[in-house]
Parts: C-alpha cells; structure tokens; sequence
C-alpha cells in the first residue's frame, strides 16, 4: 500500500495561467474525491468520482474547474485562467467504498501571484 | 449554523493528561463519523472512524458517538506532545462526501 500521490507538491504560477495537478489514489479504491483547504478552515469538498464517473460536483467548483479520471486509476484537477483566491491546499483522497475511511495525499499547495 | 461545529481552541492540556475534543453536526441522518490529525502544513491523517452509537477504542484514542445529541468526541489518554497538532471532525451525511469542522488546535505542554 503505497498511498494516495499527490503531484507536484507546490505550484506557484502567475494569475491568469492555467494548472493541472495529478492525484494517484490507493491500487484497490474506486472512489477519489477532491478537497481544497485554505488557512484556518477544514477541507471542503470539491468532486468525486467512483471508478471514472464524476458522480457530484460542489458549487464551489466553477467553470474554470475540471477534473477527470479517465480510466479510473489517477485523477487529473485543472484550473484555468487562475485567480488569487484559488491560491490553497489541494487535497486528493480515497477510498475503497461508500462510508469507508478516505487516506488523504499530501496535497498541492497553489499559490497565485 | 454551521454543519459541523468544532471549539477552534486551543486546547492545552499538560504531558500525560487527557485531552478531550468535541463536535457537533446538524444532519441527523448522518451515519459514518471521523477524526483526522493534521500537523502544520500537512494533509490531514485519519485517526479514528465510528458508525454506531457508543465508544471506540484504538490504543490511547478513544471515539464516542451519541446520535441523539449529534455529538462526537475524541479523547486522548496520556497526551504528548507529538499529539500536539489541529483535530479535524469529518461527517459522512449519507451522501459520499466529508464535511468537516475547522478543527480543534491540541496543545500539549512538557
């Protein structure tokens, strides 16, 4: 069990650019959620899928936001044109079923300029 | 008023002591229930997970579920002070993803 992965572990990038981060959840777990988290606060949901199908997404999410999960295995959480209010903690967790316990990556911290 | 509520603390509790964490959540229907540790600057790492009403033990961490108060606890025996960190309550409200709290900062003091 190696754990979920979580790449790049830092990203700094100028307003307006976009950025992709990669999440490689646990082998066995069909279920990968998204999370952000900003200084002081919990993390708040941002989508999940189960296997490659993105079941919700949170109003948090907007149309700058996209994730994908293509086969199933690693997931993908772009952002375009990027503001300063998206600089936070990325999350990526997962788990093996409903209700299971989800194992949390390191998380990519963004920071806008 | 907030999902999941959590006392930002912190909590100060001396070496050895017990330290006691509390979370209240607001959907009744809630079924799966967490606790999660983040160190500064780290992602957060499960501790605990209770379903059922009662208490749950696991080494030094106790969980406690009362559904009718919509109350969960967290106690830590023999606290120390690589303890010290934020407590994060995650609730599960049947519907496949975390809510959490803002967590709870532990201090624990030689």
């Amino acid at each position: 069990d190696t754990g979920v992965s979580q790449n790049p572990r830092h990203k700094i990038t100028k307003r307006g650019q976009n950025v992709t981060f990669r999440c490689d959840p646990i082998s066995e777990h069909n279920r990968l959620y998204w999370y952000r988290q900003t200084l002081g606060q919990g993390p708040e949901f941002l989508t999940y899928f189960q296997n490659e199908a993105q079941l919700e997404k949170s109003r948090l999410l907007s149309d700058r936001f996209s994730a994908e999960r293509p086969k199933g295995s690693f997931s993908t959480l772009e952002i375009q044109r990027t503001e300063q209010g998206d600089s936070a903690m990325y999350l990526c967790a997962s788990s093996l079923s409903q209700d299971q316990p989800q194992h949390f990556g390191d998380g990519t911290r963004l920071s806008i300029l | 008023q907030k999902e999941v509520e959590q006392n930002s603390g912190p909590l100060s509790v001396p070496e050895g002591a017990i330290a006691s964490l509390n979370c209240t959540y607001s959907d009744r229907g809630s079924q799966s229930f967490f606790w999660y540790r983040q160190y500064s600057g780290k992602s957060p790492e499960l501790i605990m997970s209770i379903y059922s009403n009662g208490d749950k033990e696991d080494g030094r961490f106790t969980a406690q579920l009362n559904k009718a108060s919509q109350y969960v606890s967290l106690l830590i025996r023999d606290s120390q002070p690589s303890d010290s960190a934020t407590y994060l309550c995650a609730v599960d409200e049947n519907t496949d993803k975390l809510i959490f709290g803002t967590g709870t900062r532990l201090q624990v003091f030689p």
